[in-house]
């Protein structure tokens, strides 16, 4: 149990346009999704955190009108990179909260922008 | 300021070599304390939770201890196919957002 699914998995796109990803819970329902970045080499950074119904609460330093969080159901929540750049390029991660503290994580996304 | 460190951040074992991973954390009001497995180029896979100290969790070669100040991960006889970065990461504050330490890569070598 506790698979959350991501897609896609890898996503090649030219600067200025926008990008979508999708976080799945399969198989349980996620009141609250998080979204991360994670660089060569490096830790998991926070960006957001997301809510069913409610706007997404994003880090410090995380552009809100850059990634936008929608998270319109208990078992999908979506990152929009819009107007992408090659500095946006990055690993990115979600992950769902299971609802005893746990969180579960997708497969990634791999974005690169040209 | 919560916290988490992890050492060291790289280790060489060779196949049966037993040893541990540590994570020392401060954290106000400790919600769960969690061990993540990470392979490159792909998202972290749960592993373990512990709430409190003296808690303890197995699962194959693999334990997890947990102290008010650190928690251990203990690997025994290793193989192989256990290479990876391995995460640990708390959750509690104000905010309980999960706080990662920068990870061990481990390799084990045959």
């Amino acid at each position: 149990g506790a698979v959350v699914s991501q897609h896609p998995s890898r996503v090649i796109c030219k600067s200025g346009t926008s990008v979508k990803i999708e976080c799945r819970s399969l198989d349980f329902q996620a009141t609250t999704m998080f979204w991360y970045r994670q660089f060569p080499k490096k830790s998991l950074m926070l960006m957001a955190t997301s809510n069913e119904g409610s706007k997404a609460t994003y880090e410090q330093g995380v552009e809100k009108d850059k990634f936008l969080i929608n998270h319109a159901s208990l078992t999908l929540s979506t990152l929009t990179v819009t107007s992408a750049h090659p500095e946006d390029s990055s690993f990115y991660i979600c992950s769902a909260d299971s609802g005893n503290y746990e969180q579960y994580f997708g497969p990634g996304t791999r974005l690169t922008v040209t | 300021e919560d916290q988490v460190t992890q050492s060291p951040e790289a280790l060489r074992l060779q196949e049966g070599e037993s040893s541990s991973l540590n994570c020392s954390y401060t954290v106000s009001g400790l919600r769960g304390l969690f061990w993540y497995r990470q392979d490159p180029g792909k998202g972290p896979e749960f592993l373990f939770t512990l709430y409190s100290a003296g808690e303890e969790k197995e699962k194959e070669r693999l334990k997890a201890t947990l102290t008010k100040k650190e928690s251990f991960l203990h690997i025994t006889a290793p193989k192989p196919e256990d290479s990876a970065t391995y995460l640990c990461a708390v959750r509690g504050g104000s905010q309980g957002n999960l706080i990662f330490g920068k990870g061990t890569k481990l390799s084990v070598k045959p």
